[in-house]
């Protein structure tokens, strides 16, 4: 089984401002996948970046980036030159990469974040 | 492409009523999920179906929740009878065989009176 914590309820930065959004997780399972997705006010769930467990390098998408702590359980989403359309709720989540639990996310509670001009 | 198709994506009952949400996935995907996401908190999981089949449904509560894909394209969760505690956001997602990547439908929020 995975959990997945966000310690971070809200977050707030300035437009082009940098903002990273932190998160740690727990499994048993030797690989995973981890992913965070962002979830505007209109609800709609959207991939944001995923990384694999088994890869050392961090997940890199346009200006959303990953920090992947593998001993330290921790995967944080760094968002470079923030715009107004990054405010969302984000959410961490993660899935054991096979097995009869494969593709089931476990979610984090989420953090608000808020983009401000 | 059409995304995930959900309806409806408003609905209000008073408790002990039936309620039916309806889900049909991206074209091609053969995994269907339902999540239920309450205020203020991430989705949880429901019910995984891979084709037609219910590969995981040990997070449903069996004695008033029920799904099905009959024909492994769209599904349909019922509740019945719904209690004041159902009120949440019933989320359908789909994604192909063996990819990990989830694509969300925009909800049904659901309100019991």
């Amino acid at each position: 089984a995975q959990t997945v914590t966000q310690s971070q309820p809200e977050m707030s930065v300035q437009e082009a401002e940098t903002v990273t959004l932190s998160c740690t997780y727990d499994t048993s399972e030797s690989n995973y996948y981890l992913f965070w997705y962002k979830q505007p006010p209109s609800r709609q769930m959207i991939l944001v970046i995923r990384q694999e467990a088994y890869k050392q390098q961090n997940a890199t998408e346009n200006r959303f980036s990953v920090n992947f702590q593998k001993a330290a359980k921790s995967f944080s989403l760094k968002i470079s030159d923030s715009q107004l359309g990054d405010t969302a709720m984000y959410f961490c989540a993660g899935s054991n990469a096979g097995g009869t639990s494969y593709g089931k996310l476990t979610f984090g509670q989420g953090t608000i974040l808020t983009v401000h001009p | 492409e059409a995304g995930v198709v959900q309806s409806p994506r408003y609905k209000i009952i008073e408790k002990k009523q039936p309620v039916a949400f309806w889900c049909n996935p991206i074209s091609g995907h053969n995994t269907l999920y339902w999540y239920l996401q309450n205020l203020g908190q991430g989705p949880e999981l429901l019910i995984r179906y891979e084709n037609e089949e219910a590969v995981d449904d040990s997070q449903l509560p069996k004695d008033r929740f029920s799904a099905e894909r009959l024909k492994g394209v769209d599904s349909t969760l019922k509740i019945q009878p719904a209690e004041l505690g159902d009120s949440a956001v019933y989320l359908c997602a789909s994604s192909l065989e063996d990819d990990n990547e989830q694509f969300f439908g925009p909800g049904t929020r659901l309100t019991v009176l």
